[in-house]
Order: C-alpha cells, then structure tokens, then sequence
C-alpha cells in the first residue's frame, strides 16, 4: 500500500518551480505531505482531503486528484530553504487506526 | 509544549546487546508510532499504539517490543540487536483517526549496531 512518488529527486535553481507527484494503487480520500530537512524529523506540511480541501500552513500549494489517485504538491519560486526531502503519506483507509503509508521521498534541492 | 521527545539522539550497539529507545509527548495524543528510516526507502512503521495499554505490530515488527504503560509514554525496546537494526528511528504521535489529524514527530534516534 505504500504510495509512488516521482521524481525521486529534482535539483532548482533558486526561483524554479517543481512538481512532486503521489500516486496509489488504492482509493485515496486524503493525502498527507511532510517534508524532512538533512538530519532532522519529518515536519507536516498540509494535508489534502477528497473533494480537494487543503489544511496547511506553508506556502505551497497542493492539488488532489481523485481520479487518477493521485496528489500533486506544487513549489513555486522555490527558495533555498525548500531544500530537503518531500513524502507523502496516505492512510490505510481499511484501518481504524491512523496509520499511514508513507513513499520513498523527493529528495529537492534547491541552488542559489 | 515540549511535542514529541525521543532519548537517546545517537546510540551504537554491539551485535546481542539489547536497549530500549525512550519516546514521550505532552499533547495528550492517544495514538503513538515508531517507524524506521533507512536510506531512499522511506518510513517503515514498526509498532503502533492506540492508548494505554493497546499496541500492535506495524509492517517491520521483528526485533522488536514495545509497551505504552501511560498515555505520554512509548518505549521501544531491541532485544539482541543486528546490524540490520542500524536505522533512524522516529516516534510519532497524533490525537486521533481521521483523514485530517497530523503526525507529529520526534527528532529520532540513529541507532548504529556493530
């Protein structure tokens, strides 16, 4: 159950965009995005719900497609500090207990 | 709030040496995890708990235990450890079960087994 992420990694220049893709074999009804600099423990970025609602606090933006199973998180004018590590994680939607599955990662990197 | 505290941040082991890895939060979050990190393959989870008293395993169980005697506390405990054991370790925790409740995580313990 674990989702597929791609690319596996994406080096920008400062001001670049990128798109990092989430897909599942399963249904999703939300996908939750973390990001995790060198070093350090995966920080929550926003969490997208079926019907495309978006609850973060970052400035980047998320788009949830249900059709295709898959969610896409977009980083505009990337900035040096969005360098690090991007999964993301879907619940097991057979479970009761908030689990989550989580991708192998998008290593960003981003050059001034 | 202090969040999610693991102890200890690094740690190395003899292969058979045994060690129990210290998680806590003070968000009075019902739900706790441990999962491992190992490089390019993501977050495993290892062990979960859904309060005091209840756990079960996750997808990489072996090696393994855990008990959650409180509701702020989660050890994990390694009993004969293996090279294979040498991982990132991280403890989470969330308030409950629906789509929208975050993880949070602790800063993780890198756990080298020689």
């Amino acid at each position: 159950q674990q989702p597929v992420q791609s690319p596996q990694a994406v080096i920008l220049r400062e001001g670049e965009d990128a798109v990092i893709n989430c897909s599942s074999s399963k249904a999703l009804y939300s996908v939750h995005w973390y990001r995790q600099k060198h070093g350090e423990a995966p920080v929550f970025l926003m969490i997208l719900l079926k019907g495309g609602e978006q609850k973060g606090h970052e400035k980047i933006s998320a788009s949830f497609n249900e059709k295709k199973q898959q969610s896409s998180l977009y980083l505009t004018a990337s900035q040096l500090s969005y360098s690090g590590t991007y999964f993301c994680g879907t619940p097991d939607r057979g479970s009761t207990l908030g689990r989550l599955y989580f991708g192998r990662g998008t290593q960003l990197t981003v050059w001034p | 709030n202090a969040g999610v505290t693991q102890t200890p941040k690094f740690r190395i082991l003899k292969i058979g040496q045994s060690m129990t890895l210290q998680c806590a939060q003070d968000m009075n979050h019902n739900y706790m995890y441990w999962y491992r990190q190992d490089p390019g393959m993501g977050l495993k989870l290892i062990y979960y708990s859904v309060g005091a008293g209840i756990t079960d395993k996750g997808e990489v169980p072996n090696g393994y235990n855990v008990s959650r005697s409180t509701t702020e506390d989660f050890p994990l405990r390694l009993e004969l450890a293996a090279p294979s054991q040498t991982s990132v370790y991280f403890c989470a925790s969330s308030y409950g079960t629906s789509p929208t409740d975050t993880q949070y995580f602790g800063p993780g313990t890198r756990l080298t087994v020689l």
